[in-house]
């Protein structure tokens, strides 16, 4: 198993520009996430699935869209990117199964917005 | 709501001395909790987890975290500190009835030899 895989590891975009983030899980998980890491605030949550067909707005969502493509995918979009969103995204996902409440993380993007 | 206080956001050990992170966390109810590490240019890798069985709890590495409902903390210990033990660590809480992790700011751990 590969676990959660994110692609790319690494982006600079110009301000205005668009992307996606690629992130996937072979683990059949329900729950998919994404955060954003910056230095001395730990990992906040962008937007969250907490299964297939559903997505909902975390803590920061603004400038952000995603789309759960099928249950293994979950992508995230920056529609205008701007310096604010330069971060570490990472993506997780985590099993409904009782007894099991663990959230598995990929490696990260890193992005930079100029 | 809920939130997670780390207390100090750097931490410097000698190697083979104490390793001690805190973890304090607000809410109403008890909640699941959780320590992350995270080594250089990597994701998080979970360390340990509180699921109201135990109230302690022991993880890789060594590690272990003590819950005291009555502190709302759910601090990290390690009794002798290696080399490979440097990194960031997180506290993370998730109430029963939620999908959603809350992250503390992170602790970073540096081992002096």
């Amino acid at each position: 198993n590969a676990g959660v895989t994110q692609t790319p590891k690494f982006q600079v975009l110009k301000t205005g520009q668009s992307m996606t983030l690629q992130c996937a899980q072979d683990m059949n998980h329900n729950s998919m996430y994404w955060y954003r890491q910056d230095p001395g605030m730990g990992l906040r949550l962008i937007y969250y699935s907490a299964s297939e067909g559903t997505t909902d707005k975390g803590e920061v969502p603004n400038g952000y869209n995603v789309s759960r493509l099928n249950k293994r995918e979950f992508s995230l979009r920056l529609e205008s990117a701007a310096p604010s969103q330069t971060s570490v995204y990472f993506c997780a996902s985590r099993t409904s199964q009782r007894g099991t409440d663990t959230q598995y993380f990929g490696p990260g993007t890193r992005l930079t917005v100029l | 709501a809920q939130s997670v206080t780390q207390l100090g956001s750097h931490v410097s050990v000698s190697e083979g001395a104490l390793v001690l992170l805190r973890c304090n966390y607000s809410s109403s109810v008890p909640p699941y909790l959780f320590w992350y590490v995270q080594y250089p240019n990597q994701g998080l890798q979970l360390l340990l987890k509180y699921t109201s069985a135990a109230t302690l709890v022991k993880g890789i590495n060594g590690f272990e975290a003590e819950f005291k409902k009555s502190e709302t903390s759910f601090h990290l210990t390690k009794p002798s500190a290696h080399m490979s033990d440097a990194a960031e660590y997180f506290c993370a809480v998730r109430l029963s009835n939620d999908y959603k992790l809350s992250f503390g700011a992170g602790t970073t751990v540096t081992v002096r030899a």
